[in-house]
């Protein structure tokens, strides 16, 4: 089934800013808003935000999210070696009645 | 702290069923919160399976749907999945979580360990 779109990987050095996309399309992302999950290898997915750009308790302001059109956007300022990760975002589709996710990024902090 | 956790078998053979169950500890089932099975084969990413509310409404994923049943047990604090005729591609990593409702802006807030189930003879 569809998804949301995601680049593969992304690197960057220790302390710069990252900023992961995905893109979706009029029936998820732009108009159901979207959500962003980190999860470390072996670990369970955990939400860093929701609602385009709300961190839930004990995320760090680190991460910022915003949305433009059908694409969302996850920044990562300051970028420390914890950070590594996969990172997925995900939405739910009005037009198939389903959550969908994107196929995750990658982050390699260099 | 609200905390889930999966059980079930993590061997299942081709063909037959699939049934897992979630336990919710540190808060009541009946909390207004909806509950999901959420799943990821090894090395790929999320697939969504099905939500459940505590009055028994059902919201599933409908390329699932012919095969899935989701029950949910108020008095147990727990709700369940059953996938029937598996085949290799259901193997994953099977999670469930919580959200805060069933679409729309929300998502999926807070997850269990996750439980591996490979389908195989």
């Amino acid at each position: 089934q569809a998804g949301l779109t995601q680049p593969p990987s992304v690197s960057k050095g220790l302390r710069q800013t990252a900023t992961l996309t995905c893109t979706g399309n009029s029936n998820n992302v732009a108009n159901q808003g979207a959500a962003w999950l980190q999860q470390h290898q072996g670990h369970p997915p955990k939400l860093l935000s929701y609602r385009n750009n709300n961190r839930p308790s004990g995320i760090s302001e680190r991460f910022s999210a915003s949305r433009s059109g059908n694409t969302a956007s996850l920044t990562i300022t300051g970028l420390l070696p914890e950070d590594e990760a996969d990172y997925y975002c995900s939405a739910w589709d009005s037009s198939l009645s389903t959550w969908v996710f994107g196929g995750g990024t990658k982050l390699t902090v260099l | 702290q609200e905390q889930l956790q999966e059980s079930g078998p993590g061997l299942v053979k081709p063909s037959e069923t699939l049934s897992l169950t979630c336990t919710v500890s540190g808060s009541s089932i009946s909390n207004g919160y909806y509950w999901g099975w959420i799943r990821q084969p090894p090395g790929k990413g999320l697939e969504w399976i099905a939500t459940i509310y505590y009055s028994g409404n059902t919201y599933p994923n409908p390329s699932l749907n012919s095969r899935l049943s989701i029950s949910i047990d108020t008095s147990k604090n727990q709700f369940s999945l059953t996938l029937s005729s598996v085949t290799a591609a259901d193997s994953a990593l099977y999670y469930c979580a919580r959200a805060p409702n069933w679409a729309g802006e929300d998502a999926f807030d807070i997850w269990g360990q996750g439980t591996m189930v490979t389908v195989s003879s």
